[in-house]
């Protein structure tokens, strides 16, 4: 079956310091990765995406994302966090089938 | 860019009535648009692919006649939720496909919180 897993509810991180939001995913053939972010009552802004090339591919905002397909995950990385980064993380999956799945959300909290 | 808007942006109703929310793909033509329901500190939950021209393909457990989708034009998209009630208070969010981006890349809404008194 196909799933997207963020294995974190909550992340926090202190300002200044680097931050890694989680993403596996079980998914059959090559798949489009993504990753948005939710404001408090907002839609979803897009971050980045991996299609092909690259593994480490760079977004909005100064994230970054690496694909490894042996492992089967797309984290999302930063090196500096922000506290106006602390928002809700959604990282999604668009198989070969033109469907998407989404995880359940990593809340990311910056401490100043 | 690719901007996609909502309107409205909140809305309060009494039970029984019926609500309509629009979908607007504002620089782009979207055939594809996505509606969804986000519970509080919940993930997405797809209601329904619209398509435009077509009939809508609904998700399982998703009542058809409840939640009634048009996608008449390119950068229009509605939904209806009929007799609203208490339950169906949530926020809804849609999305649409850029096929000017390689129509891989779903651009969101800001979303519609719907309150049924």
């Amino acid at each position: 079956a196909q799933s997207v897993a963020q294995p974190e509810d909550q992340v926090n991180v202190a300002e200044g310091n680097p931050l890694t939001v989680k993403c596996t995913y079980s998914v059959s053939g090559n798949p489009y990765l993504f990753w948005y972010v939710q404001y408090p009552n907002r839609g979803l802004q897009f971050l980045l995406k991996y299609i092909t090339g690259d593994n480490l591919v760079k977004g909005s905002y100064g994230f970054e994302a690496e694909f490894n397909k042996s492992q089967t995950s797309f984290h999302l990385k930063k090196p500096s966090a922000l506290v106006s980064d602390s928002a809700l993380y959604f990282c999604a999956v668009r198989d070969i089938g033109n469907q998407f799945y989404f995880g359940t959300g990593t809340s990311l909290t910056v401490i100043p | 860019g690719a901007v996609v808007s909502q309107h409205p942006s909140w809305v309060i109703c009494k039970s029984g009535t019926s609500v309509k929310i629009e979908c607007r793909s504002l620089d782009f033509q979207a055939t594809t648009m996505f509606w969804y329901r986000q519970f509080p500190k919940q993930s997405l939950m797809l209601m329904a692919t619209s398509n435009e021209g077509s009939k809508a393909t609904y998700e399982q457990g998703v009542e058809k006649d409840k939640f009634l989708i048009n996608h008449a034009s390119l950068t229009l998209s509605t939904l209806t939720v009929t007799s609203a009630h208490p339950e169906d208070s949530s926020f809804y969010i849609c999305s649409a496909l850029n096929p000017g981006q390689g129509a891989e890349t779903q651009y969101f809404g800001p979303g519609t919180r719907l309150l049924v008194l």
